[in-house]
């Protein structure tokens, strides 16, 4: 069965330093994957997808950047973390015919 | 005008009350997802559905493509049925699936 694990569950950065928060998903091959994050009182909104080793689309301007350098590995980053960037990430993965997304337990990111 | 609204923004109800969470949108999509998010702040996907009506459970999902609006109940509601639940429009084609996400209902379910 498929399962799609990210970490970690729970960071506190100071604002500046850098980020880097790791997804992969196990028993599937050439997922979509996607990062979406949840800022306080706000709704989902779609970060970054990726539909192959390489290939990330940007969703909205932004303090991030994404990267897969594995076919089931989605890696988010931040060279300098601003207080803006605050928030719970997830990351997910859809595949097979119905195209139904499943989500990883996702990251409280606090920049502090 | 956001895409997508979700109603109400909270409810609160007694535990056996039916619950019904309603979603509405302005935009062509290809299904809509009905997604519950607990309070730690896991997601699971509820339903994906595209048309007509689907049922797992206790829980129902329908769709009116044509009204562009799609209903969430819940039969004998109980206090565990408490979280968020979130309507998504999946959007694209071929390898191009999005979703666009409304902001939740806040369900909480009282004993």
């Amino acid at each position: 069965s498929q399962t799609i694990h990210q970490w970690p569950a729970t960071l506190v950065q100071p604002v500046g330093s850098p980020l880097s928060l790791e997804c992969t998903v196990e028993g599937t091959s050439n997922p979509n994957l996607y990062w979406y994050r949840q800022a306080a009182g706000r709704g989902l909104q779609l970060l970054f997808y990726s539909v192959g080793i390489g290939q990330i689309s940007s969703e909205v301007p932004q303090n991030l950047s994404a990267s897969r350098p594995q076919d089931r590995q989605f890696i988010l980053s931040s060279k300098k973390l601003l207080l803006s960037d605050s928030g719970f990430y997830l990351c997910a993965w859809n595949g097979g015919y119905q195209n139904i997304q499943y989500f990883g337990a996702g990251t409280r990111l606090s920049v502090l | 005008k956001n895409e997508v609204e979700q109603s109400p923004q909270n409810l609160t109800a007694q535990e056996g009350e039916f619950i019904t969470i309603n979603c509405s949108y302005s935009v062509g999509i290809s299904a809509l997802h009905w997604l519950q998010q607990h309070p730690g702040g896991g997601i699971v996907s509820l339903f994906m559905l595209s048309s007509g009506k689907k049922k797992h459970g206790r829980l129902i999902a329908t769709i009116n493509i044509q009204e562009k609006h799609s209903s969430l109940h819940i039969t004998a509601s109980h206090p565990r049925d408490s979280a968020v639940y979130i309507c998504a429009l999946l959007r694209g084609g071929g390898s191009n699936y999005k979703l666009t996400f409304g902001k939740g209902t806040l369900l909480t379910v009282n004993p």
